[in-house]
């Protein structure tokens, strides 16, 4: 089992702001992704990183894939408060997904 | 196209008592899982089916059981249920080896 830690596990900030959670393991993913799981709802999923070094764009929300495929970065350019959520990172798979603990954002107006 | 269908959404089940859960998948989704989220213990696998075989399970006691349908739907059981199981349990299809798909979760809540 791959285990993934998240950070910051809680993170609040202003409207306006720039913040990055990222996602670790001591293990070597072949794929990473993030999903995000707004209040009442299922996740999401937001984005697939394959390459190491790999950097992916999603309008505000920037992912990066580290060079040695252990660790990922998701970077917010001027947080909305429509971006509030839990944001997850898992290995990639369809049929049984190994989630970390999260990072709880909340972007208040 | 549907999305992932969960019921019921919210349930309340007394100790002891058994549950049984709903999910009807994307049309044309043959495989299924199933994950129990808890602020605790966040967001885990419970078993996945394909075409109506349970092809992994989690590391869940045996009160946690499901199935598949024929027509892909599949059903989750908890028997005996515990004040521990009060959680969000949530089904995700995918059509094989793509993206997992979720539904909106049961909120189940034991007292």
């Amino acid at each position: 089992t791959q285990l993934l830690e998240q950070s910051p596990q809680f993170l609040s900030i202003q409207e306006g702001e720039n913040l990055t959670v990222y996602c670790n393991s001591s293990s070597v993913f072949s794929s990473l992704q993030w999903y995000r799981q707004e209040p009442g709802e299922g996740p999401v999923l937001l984005v697939t990183v394959v390459t190491g070094g790999e950097v992916k764009k999603l309008k505000r929300l920037t992912f990066q894939f580290g060079d040695a495929r252990k660790d990922s970065s998701l970077h917010i350019t001027a947080a909305q408060p429509g971006d509030t959520g839990l944001y997850l990172c898992a290995p990639r798979s369809a049929r049984q997904l190994t989630f970390g603990s999260g990072t709880q954002l909340t972007v208040l107006p | 196209k549907a999305g992932v269908t969960q019921t019921p959404r919210y349930l309340i089940k007394t100790r002891g008592q058994q549950v049984t859960l709903s999910c009807s998948p994307i049309s044309g989704h043959r495989s299924v899982s199933w994950y129990q989220q808890t602020p605790g213990q966040g967001l885990q696998f419970l078993f996945e089916y394909f075409s109506e075989t349970q092809r992994n399970k989690g590391n869940f006691p045996g009160r946690f059981s499901g199935r598949q349908f024929s027509n892909s739907r599949s059903e989750m059981n908890v028997s005996t249920l515990e004040l521990g199981d009060s959680a969000l349990y949530l089904c995700a299809s995918s059509e094989q080896n793509t993206e997992a798909f979720f539904g909106q979760g049961t909120r189940l809540t034991v007292v």
